[in-house]
């Protein structure tokens, strides 16, 4: 069965540093999504991406975050200088579109800012 | 905004009991509305969605949530619980633009 994955699964970083997350979609996807769970949270989105570019952003999404879908098959968020409170899991999705089409997760990379 | 709520954060149940979480929606036009599931250390899957086809959706492992417009609801139930559902249940809303806004979630515990 196709899935979603991501790497690496578990990130710790340096406040200030920066860091890129990465993601696999299902193949035959067109819409990408990137949502945050920070610790005891409810899961918030962050930004889709649909024919190479951000079709929308939440307010998290400030400047400090990019995407990009360097080579047709991975999918990145970057988060430039990280912040203590950028720790959470990231989770990636992926979805064919077209309504009610359903969205479909990866594992998840927890990142955690020391 | 579209939004959802689930009442509890945490439900426990004993094994073969009815396991009922609540999800109510806030819209003004019609959503999408999704249960997903999390296992421990997993990412979330899908367990159902109402597409509007009909009311009661049935899902995966023997879940089933039912679409009420007069209450603004989506409770997901299951008539008899395993171990192995012990899980965090989100339920989520989305319109024509695909994002999806998540509820704070529902531990289910189970107990032997």
């Amino acid at each position: 069965e196709p899935e979603v994955t991501q790497t690496p699964s578990h990130q710790v970083t340096q406040m200030g540093q920066e860091v890129i997350l990465r993601c696999v979609p299902i193949s035959n996807h067109l819409y990408f999504y990137w949502y945050r769970q920070i610790l005891g949270q409810k899961v918030e989105f962050l930004v889709s991406f649909y024919n190479n570019e951000i079709s929308e952003k939440s307010e998290i999404f400030d400047d400090q975050f990019s995407v990009e879908r360097p080579d047709g098959s991975n999918f990145t968020l970057k988060i430039r200088s990280t912040k203590l409170e950028d720790s959470a899991m990231y989770f990636c999705a992926s979805s064919y579109g077209g309504e009610n089409t359903e969205a479909f997760f990866g594992q998840g990379t927890r990142l955690t800012v020391v | 905004a579209q939004s959802v709520t689930q009442l509890g954060s945490h439900v426990s149940v004993s094994e073969g009991a009815l396991v009922l979480l609540r999800c109510n929606y806030s819209s003004s036009v019609p959503p999408y509305l999704f249960w997903y599931v999390q296992y421990p250390n997993q990412g979330l899957q899908l367990l159902l969605k109402y597409t509007s086809a009909a009311t009661l959706v049935k899902g995966i492992n023997g879940f089933e949530a039912e679409f009420k417009k007069s209450e603004t609801s989506f409770h997901l139930t299951k008539p008899s619980a395993h171990m192995s559902d012990a899980a965090e249940y989100f339920c989520a809303v989305s319109f024509n633009d695909y994002k999806l806004s998540f509820g704070a979630g529902t531990t289910v515990t189970v107990r032997a």
